[in-house]
């Protein structure tokens, strides 16, 4: 993932609509993929994970999928709720990576207007 | 679980100053990670530990930044001199093993004026 610079991409979603996070990785190799919620003042908060053998996860509320071929991974969010207001991270772990080191893109803002 | 525990919550220092940031990894936790997160560069990776050894540092800006883990429940980030581009949020996190996530802490945001 890339780091972006002062603004962060924002998806204006109406409370009860469906959001879709996307992101782009870079390594071809990597093998491990996770989304992270972070709210304000808070630390990035695991929600779900998918591995590269795998093209789509669901959770609660939320599903991944897994595009390899176009090196594309995104977050389904379904009837989003006001308490899903944060900023969205992808990160990604390179095969063979010593001690689980995780690269993270630059986030996604998601603003849920009531 | 009280998860990983970052202090203090927030430093303001002048620039000059030697700065400390203490972390404590969950319990049983056997890697450990040090980030930097600002506005213009995002979440950057600065160094991490597995069983307590430096694996990688090369996130580390310069020399004034130093990491070090004496044992498997304690880790501190420091910072001297310190400089107002030091000025950011520094996370902690843990994990353990290969297939799980981070477990972030709350993280300690530093002013240096």
């Amino acid at each position: 993932g890339e780091s972006v610079g002062l603004h962060l991409p924002t998806l204006s979603v109406q409370e009860g609509d469906n959001s879709i996070i996307n992101c782009a990785y870079s390594n071809s190799a990597s093998d491990y993929f996770i989304w992270y919620k972070q709210e304000s003042g808070k630390g990035p908060q695991f929600i779900i994970d998918i591995r590269s053998n795998m093209d789509k996860r669901q959770g609660q509320r939320v599903t991944v999928l897994l595009n390899k071929t176009v090196k594309h991974l995104s977050l389904q969010i379904a009837a989003t709720q006001p308490g899903d207001s944060a900023v969205y991270f992808c990160a990604e772990r390179a095969l063979g990576a010593a001690g689980n080191k995780l690269t993270f893109g630059g986030g996604t803002r998601v603003l849920v207007k009531p | 679980d009280a998860g990983v525990i970052q202090s203090p919550r927030h430093e303001v220092t002048e620039m000059g100053q030697e700065v400390t940031l203490r972390c404590k990894p969950i319990s049983g936790h056997n890697s450990l990670f040090w980030y930097r997160q600002t506005m213009m560069r995002g979440l950057e990776l600065l160094i991490y530990f597995n069983n307590n050894v430096p694996i990688d540092d090369s996130g580390m800006p310069e020399d004034r930044f130093s990491a070090k883990m004496p044992n498997a429940s304690f880790s501190t980030l420091k910072i001297q001199p310190s400089e107002p581009r030091d000025s950011a949020v520094y996370f902690c996190a843990s994990t353990q093993g290969a297939g799980g996530g981070y477990t972030f802490g709350s993280g300690t945001r530093l002013t240096v004026v």
